[in-house]
């Protein structure tokens, strides 16, 4: 069955530090994929997505993520995380038509 | 709308209730979908509709748990008979058009307890 695995529950980087947020994913058939984030009280937002192509995705808010097939991954990277980046993110990947299936998310904590 | 609004943004039932909710997509977007979120997960697929149509209610739990678009606009998610296990967050999402490639924008969300 389409799974998708966030391994980190919790993460906290220092303001200004690189950020990378693991994910991983099961599926038999080319993937699409994407990042998600959710700000409390908000509904979640596309950060990024992958259908094809190059696998060095470009996102909103200087995100970026890499696919990678050979380790089932897509991995969402910032290289200066900012206090307004504190959120939980969610990776997801396309199933069937129309489906997307979640993972549980990683709540990230930005300390000065 | 310029955005996915959801109504009530809270519900507090009691346990063999009725409850409704609604989902108001962005104006023109075909697509709509519902997910349920429980507290620590991520969203899971309940159902979708294109228009009117509802071609996927393979996510939805029981069928305590129906879904209706009429018009092909706005939408309500109706749990009948609540029990506690329905607790959770249930947002809804709008696209443009079918297909998993398009984009799907997310509403607030609404948070329901049943007690």
């Amino acid at each position: 069955a389409q799974s998708v695995t966030q391994p980190d529950i919790h993460i906290t980087v220092s303001e200004g530090a690189s950020l990378e947020l693991r994910c991983n994913y099961s599926y038999g058939a080319t993937p699409y994929l994407f990042w998600y984030v959710q700000s409390p009280g908000q509904g979640l937002q596309l950060l990024l997505k992958y259908f094809s192509g190059d696998t060095l995705v470009q996102g909103i808010k200087g995100f970026e993520a890499e696919f990678k097939r050979s380790q089932s991954s897509f991995n969402l990277r910032k290289p200066s995380v900012h206090w307004s980046d504190a959120a939980e993110y969610f990776c997801a990947v396309g199933v069937g038509s129309n489906k997307l299936v979640f993972g549980a998310g990683t709540i990230l904590r930005v300390k000065s | 709308g310029a955005g996915v609004s959801q109504s009530p943004r809270y519900k507090v039932t009691k346990r063999g209730q009725d409850v409704t909710l609604r989902c108001d997509p962005i104006s023109s977007h075909a697509t709509l979908y519902w997910y349920q979120q429980a507290l620590g997960q991520g969203p899971e697929f309940l159902t979708y509709f294109n228009y009117e149509a509802q071609p996927d209610k393979s996510g939805l739990p029981s069928d305590r748990f129906s879904a209706e678009r009429p018009e092909g606009s706005i939408s309500t998610l109706t749990i009948q008979r609540t029990e506690q296990r329905d607790s959770a967050m249930y947002r809804c999402a709008s696209s443009r058009a079918a297909g998993v490639q398009e984009t799907q924008y997310f509403g607030p969300g609404t948070r329901l307890l049943v007690l």
